[in-house]
């Protein structure tokens, strides 16, 4: 049972573009939510992070908005660059459950020049 | 203040054999988890160690074990090797027992032929 669902499996946006990737939970005791980015042969990278009690959070050209009542949370990629080129990942916590993190099965973003 | 290190890089067993993976956390982290990324997967939970003790553990055989020394570096073993083991090897530390930031290395390629 796949705890947190992603989606797209992969998109293509073009230079400039805006990039929305969305994930989806059931659990209504996760109480954090990071996006992570990963270049191929890297680990991943935390990228930014919201808890349930914000709808939105933006750091630079990322946005994270969440809709508690849906289970739902998405990032929105502005003015996406081809350097965002990578595989993001959306996680959940469970700070009751010794702070294990689920993870979506991961979107490869793909911004043409 | 360095960030979490992995060794090796990379890895190459027989099925059957045994291997151990190291992580050293990031500067001030004393909590570090062990996670299993297959190919074109999101990471999966194995265990969490604090204070040197697995204080929780996903769903994977007691033949993935592992050990963290008091400058909170940490091993994974993985006994009696199988082809399904083949993945990366991802190890996260934080600050704190239930910190929400958690920070992963690069990872360790492991392939079992």
């Amino acid at each position: 049972q796949q705890q947190v669902k992603q989606s797209p499996q992969s998109l293509i946006v073009q230079k400039g573009g805006i990039s929305i990737i969305n994930c989806a939970y059931e659990n209504t005791a996760f109480d954090y939510f990071p996006w992570y980015q990963q270049f191929p042969g890297k680990g991943p990278a935390l990228l930014i992070a919201i808890r349930p009690d914000v709808s939105e959070k933006k750091e630079g050209r990322f946005t994270i908005s969440f809709n508690k009542s849906a289970k739902q949370f998405s990032l929105h990629i502005m003015d996406s660059q081809p350097g965002d080129s990578a595989t993001y990942f959306c996680a959940a916590r469970r700070s009751d459950n010794f702070n294990k993190f689920y993870f979506g099965s991961g979107t490869k973003l793909n911004v043409k020049p | 203040e360095t960030g979490v290190t992995q060794s090796p890089t990379h890895l190459i067993k027989t099925r059957g054999q045994q291997v151990t993976l190291r992580c050293s956390s990031q500067s001030g982290h004393n909590t570090v988890s062990w996670y299993q990324q297959a190919l074109g997967q999101g990471p999966q939970f194995i265990f969490q160690y604090y204070r040197e003790e697995e204080n929780g553990r996903g769903n994977f055989p007691p033949r993935f074990s592992g050990l963290q020394f008091p400058n909170y570096s940490s091993e994974l073993n993985v006994n009696a090797l199988e082809l399904d083991d083949s993945a990366l090897y991802l190890c996260a530390s934080s600050s704190r027992f239930g910190g929400a930031e958690q920070y992963f290395g690069p990872g360790t390629r492991l392939t079992v032929t």
